[in-house]
Formats: C-alpha cells, structure tokens, sequence
C-alpha cells in the first residue's frame, strides 16, 4: 500500500523560479527518502531526512519534515531546465524494510 | 553510496516468452530489493532477494511468476516468466547502505510485453 502521497502531481514552472513539492504519510517513520527519475529510468537519490531532522540542505535542494503533521516538503531554488523530472518520496516502515513511495509529482521547468 | 548496474536497459518480448533481469552491484550489501513501475505509476515492492535462500514476495507477487535468484551479496536475478502484455513495466532492483540507512537503485529495465 502507499505511504506517501505527493502534491501536486504536476507542476510548470519558468527556469529560475523554485519549486516545492509536498508529501504526506500515514504511519510513523525512521526516515523519508526524496528521489528523481528521468523519463522513467532509473531512480536518483537526493537527500535523506531523519525523523529527528526537521529541515536538511543539499545544494539547491531543501527538505523539511514535520513528523507531528506527517508530512516533508522539498524546494528546489533556481530552477533548471535540466530539472524536469517526477519527484517522489519514499518512507521506511515496509514489511521487508523496504520502502513505501509515494506517486510522484511531475516537474516541468521550461526554459 | 551504491554503484548499481542492470541488464538488460530495455527489451520488448513476446507474450508467454520469459526474461531474465540482472541487477549488479559494486559492493557487498545485505538487503537487495526488486519493484516494479507500472507505466505512470508509482513503485511497488515485488520482493526481497534474499542471499542463500527463497525470495521474500510481497502480497499479489508468486514464486512461479516472479522467481528471484540471489547467489552472493553483489549479485540478483529477477525472472518475468510467461508474460502478457500486463508485465510491461520497468523493473528496478535497489539495495541499502545499512551505514547510512539510504537506499539506492539501479538505472532500470523497461519491458515492454507484445
């Protein structure tokens, strides 16, 4: 079953403008992962964020989690058109240690 | 992190034939993992690889469909045996750096079922 729903599910934006994107979950979590995949190949790890972490920085990237509301949010500053890409989330907590993702929201960033 | 390989990238099969999907990785891991995408959709877990035993299958995924080799702790299989055009989809293995808790996948293989 999905864990995390993502929102929106697509998003355009000019080259240069931010980006955020928001996921929610259900259950408690050690950690939530953010992930990019290109026109469905394979998947790109962006950051971890720990459930102890309220707000983690990479680069352009900024993710926060809000365990209490069960919910992160990653922005994306000055945009790039190499940024268009689905953006998904992923927690902890599968039966297997596996993780639970979310749907994915689609980036556009036009140049 | 993980430097991870597939192969094939990609293939287009008939129906009721079988592919085999390798998954390579650079250094020993303990837990290996197979999902699938179905097309626009989000990942969902196929099964464990367990090494030196049967795969771990999450509900709705069969032995008989899906068989899973794991020999050694760099190396998986994943079978799609007898296809329909229902297994178009692609399949991505990923692992865990148990150090760092995170998870990290392989480029995929995009199976397309005629």
């Amino acid at each position: 079953s999905q864990q995390g729903e993502e929102d929106p599910q697509a998003l355009s934006i000019q080259e240069g403008e931010n980006a955020t994107m928001n996921c929610s979950y259900k259950t408690s979590i050690n950690n939530l992962q953010w992930y990019r995949q290109n026109s469905g190949r394979g998947l790109v790890h962006l950051i971890l964020i720990r459930s102890n972490e309220r707000e983690k920085h990479s680069g352009r990237l900024r993710v926060t989690l809000d365990t209490s509301k069960k919910s992160s949010s990653l922005l994306i500053t000055a945009s790039r058109a190499a940024d268009t890409a689905s953006y998904f989330c992923a927690t902890d907590g599968g039966s297997q240690g596996n993780l639970i993702f979310g749907k994915g929201t689609k980036l556009s960033v036009k140049p | 992190s993980a430097v991870i390989s597939q192969k094939p990238s990609r293939d287009i099969c008939q129906r009721g034939t079988s592919l085999t999907i390798q998954c390579q990785v650079d250094s020993q891991v303990t837990m290996m993992f197979w999902y699938r995408q179905q097309p626009g959709q989000s990942l969902t877990l196929i099964a464990t690889a367990n090494q030196g035993s049967e795969a771990t299958y999450e509900s709705g995924f069969v032995i008989d469909k899906f068989p899973i080799s794991r020999p050694n702790l760099t190396f998986s299989t994943l079978t799609v045996s007898n296809m329909s055009p229902e297994d178009s989809s692609i399949y991505l293995c990923s692992v865990e750096v148990y150090s760092y808790n995170e998870q990290f996948f392989g480029p995929g293989t995009r199976l397309t079922v005629l």
